[in-house]
């Protein structure tokens, strides 16, 4: 089984509509991320998460929500999507060994906002 | 703030070597990453480089820095199909204990046969 777990992995939507993307992760880390995949802007942190009770925005946090319901899962809300947040939507949880920041993505989320 | 710089796209043909270049801006970076993402799929970390090093081999991949100039480069010998891929470099964003990474804008490597 995969250890970083998206649901759904496809959605469309239209716009002012509220949607939540959902992430679990097996992988027992504390940190996680999430961030928007657009072509030719690379990857963009949207909120990330050290604990339950640490949430931090990134650098495209507006018009978006997240919510650490447990160490395991991590979910980002659009509260009224609009097109231009038509994209891909990666999780992911990270460790520390050493220094060194391994990060562990999810298979994405494809979403298509009308 | 921190910026990373990659070029969009590499075309290459099966068997030669291909080399992505990726230039970054925060010079208090501990580790530099190499991240691959193939269709359809999430992001697999692919090898990285401490800075303290010059160049670091694996395999069929090499890596490069030149800390002076902020340049980091990965080479693929014997370049395959199964190595057609976006490739993202990262660093760490705002200090190596954040736990943050700034990624670039990703190279798209085409491997014709």
């Amino acid at each position: 089984d995969a250890d970083v777990t998206q649901t759904p992995r496809n959605r469309i939507t239209k716009t002012g509509k509220r949607i939540m993307l959902e992430c679990s992760q097996t992988k027992g880390h504390d940190r996680m991320y999430w961030y928007r995949q657009d072509p030719g802007l690379g990857l963009r942190l949207i909120y990330y998460s050290f604990d339950v009770k640490d949430i931090n925005k990134g650098e495209i946090s507006d018009g978006y929500s997240v919510s650490r319901q447990a160490q395991a899962k991590f979910s980002l809300s659009l509260e009224s999507a609009i097109p231009n947040q038509t994209a891909l939507y990666f999780c992911a949880t990270s460790d520390r060994g050493q220094g060194r920041e391994t990060q562990y993505f999810g298979p994405g989320t494809r979403l298509l906002v009308l | 703030g921190e910026d990373v710089e990659q070029s969009l796209f590499l075309s290459v043909r099966e068997g030669d070597s291909s080399v992505i270049n990726c230039t970054y801006t925060d010079s208090s970076s501990t580790y530099l990453y190499w991240y691959k993402q193939e269709p359809g799929a999430g992001l697999q970390l692919l090898t990285y480089i401490f800075s303290n090093m010059d160049m670091k081999q694996d395999q069929r991949l090499t890596v490069l820095l030149n800390k002076k100039d902020k340049h980091l480069s990965l080479r693929i010998a014997d370049t395959q199909t199964g190595d057609s891929a976006i490739y993202f470099c990262a660093e760490p964003g705002e200090g190596w204990n954040t736990g943050k990474l700034i990624f670039g804008q990703g190279t798209t490597l085409q491997v014709k046969p």
